[in-house]
């Protein structure tokens, strides 16, 4: 089955605000880690990674973090505007019988509040 | 720089027809991927191409769906007799190697199976 999760399926937050998204991994030997967007009607786009070795990863407004001792890592969001409104997928990067293969977890729809 | 083509759009079809997807990816990318989107869930994959060799099929269900990527470019995705259980967006990513996390995806084709 799957290795990675998210926490909750849906997340609504005004325009502005910051944004936390959660996902929970359970492979521990897991070392990359991605987060992808996708909007409607659009395939899923790339917003940053971490690698295991580093526990945090800034990007422009976005933010990894990586917590190895639970599994979990999240992506925070700053001051939030309407078209950052999609789904996000965490994705890890798979080993073993996945060959290096993306495995992407459910999702959570984020809606952002004008 | 054009991103990773795909067609059709849409497609729809009833069940124990025959349909053909096809992408064009990024120029120099020698990785191709296939994933299959289901409603509501994150992209699983269905083959990967390095160049033109398939280095991971084994979520493909072989006894009706292939795929091919001649030359290493273009790619094709078969799926013969299609299922109901077939109905999905169906995304084509490409990538510059099979170590990055970052795929580029095309906007997917949206097969309905009546």
């Amino acid at each position: 089955g799957e290795s990675v999760g998210l926490h909750l399926p849906t997340l609504s937050v005004q325009e502005g605000d910051n944004s936390i998204i959660n996902c929970a991994y359970s492979n521990s030997a897991s070392d990359y880690f991605i987060w992808y967007k996708q909007e409607s009607g659009k395939g899923p786009q790339f917003i940053i990674d971490i690698r295991s070795n580093m526990d945090k990863r800034q990007g422009q407004r976005v933010t990894v973090l990586l917590n190895k001792t639970v599994k979990h890592l999240s992506l925070q969001i700053a001051a939030t505007q309407p078209g950052d409104s999609a789904v996000y997928f965490c994705a890890e990067i798979g080993w073993g019988g996945s060959q290096g293969n993306l495995i992407f977890g459910k999702g959570t729809k984020l809606s952002v509040k004008p | 720089e054009a991103g990773v083509a795909q067609s059709p759009r849409y497609k729809i079809i009833e069940k124990r027809q025959s349909v053909a997807f096809w992408c064009n990816p990024i120029s120099g990318h020698a990785t191709l991927y296939w994933y299959q989107q289901i409603l509501g869930q994150g992209p699983k994959l269905l083959i990967q191409f390095q160049n033109n060799g398939v280095v991971d099929d084994s979520q493909l269900p072989k006894d009706r769906f292939s795929a091919e990527r001649l030359k290493g470019v273009d790619s094709t995705l078969k799926i013969q007799p299609a299922k109901l259980e077939d109905s999905a967006v169906y995304l084509c990513a490409s990538s510059q190697d099979r170590a990055s996390g970052e795929l580029f995806f095309g906007e997917g084709s949206r097969l309905t199976v009546l």
